[in-house]
């Protein structure tokens, strides 16, 4: 079945560092890969997406490349904020309307 | 545009009990999807609605169920509530038409079952 596998957390950054969170994932088919982002206390928001391989998703400074060959979806980011300290979720959808699977998401913890 | 609007914010409720959790879809949105994400934990798919009908279903028992209304908002209802059902309760809403994927949450609804 689907499943997404994600980088254990919690990770904690300096401002200004670069940031990588890993993703691989596992699909029967070709699915759409995304990137959610869920601030304290907050539902999940779309931060960014690709719908095929080699696609590259990008959105505030964050960027992923949808890789088939590796069945990855690596998010990174060159400079972190302490704005961006949330919690990050990697899912996959195999087509429009289905269901959503998700990773089970790394803690992103940035001080000053 | 509206988002995405879920109702309660918190609920505290005592097992065997029944809720009935509710879901404003975002304006233009003909599908309904419920995910229950436990704490620490992704969200996990319990079922979606197109249309007024089940679209498919999560790994969840039968005293998981829900309603779609002709308006796309929507219900989940949880009957003989156990103490593992405690969790965030998160509705998303999308287009199913046209290639569009993204599905869009709301702010999540807190369940304790105590």
């Amino acid at each position: 079945g689907d499943s997404v596998t994600q980088m254990e957390g919690p990770v904690t950054l300096s401002e200004e560092a670069f940031l990588t969170i890993n993703c691989t994932y596992t699909a029967t088919g070709y699915p759409s890969l995304f990137w959610y982002v869920q601030y304290p206390g907050e539902g999940l928001q779309l931060l960014l997406k690709a719908t095929k391989a080699d696609d590259k998703g990008s959105n505030k400074g964050f960027e992923a490349t949808y890789r088939k060959e590796t069945t990855s979806f690596h998010l990174e980011k060159g400079s972190v904020q302490v704005s961006d300290s949330a919690v990050y979720f990697c899912a996959l959808s195999e087509s429009p309307g289905n269901q959503f699977y998700f990773g089970t998401g790394t803690s992103l913890t940035v001080i000053p | 545009e509206t988002g995405v609007t879920q109702s309660p914010t918190h609920l505290i409720k005592t097992r065997g009990q029944q809720v009935t959790l509710r879901c404003s879809s975002q304006s233009g949105h003909n599908t309904v999807s419920w995910y229950q994400q436990a704490l620490g934990q992704g969200p996990q798919f319990i079922f979606q609605y197109y249309r007024e009908e089940e679209n498919g279903r999560g790994n969840f028992p039968p005293r998981f169920s829900g309603l779609q209304f002709p308006n796309y908002s929507s219900e989940l209802n949880v009957n003989a509530l156990e103490l593992d059902d405690s969790a965030l309760y998160l509705c998303a809403s999308s287009i199913t038409s046209g290639g569009a994927y993204e599905q869009y949450f709301g702010p999540g609804t807190r369940l304790t079952v105590t």
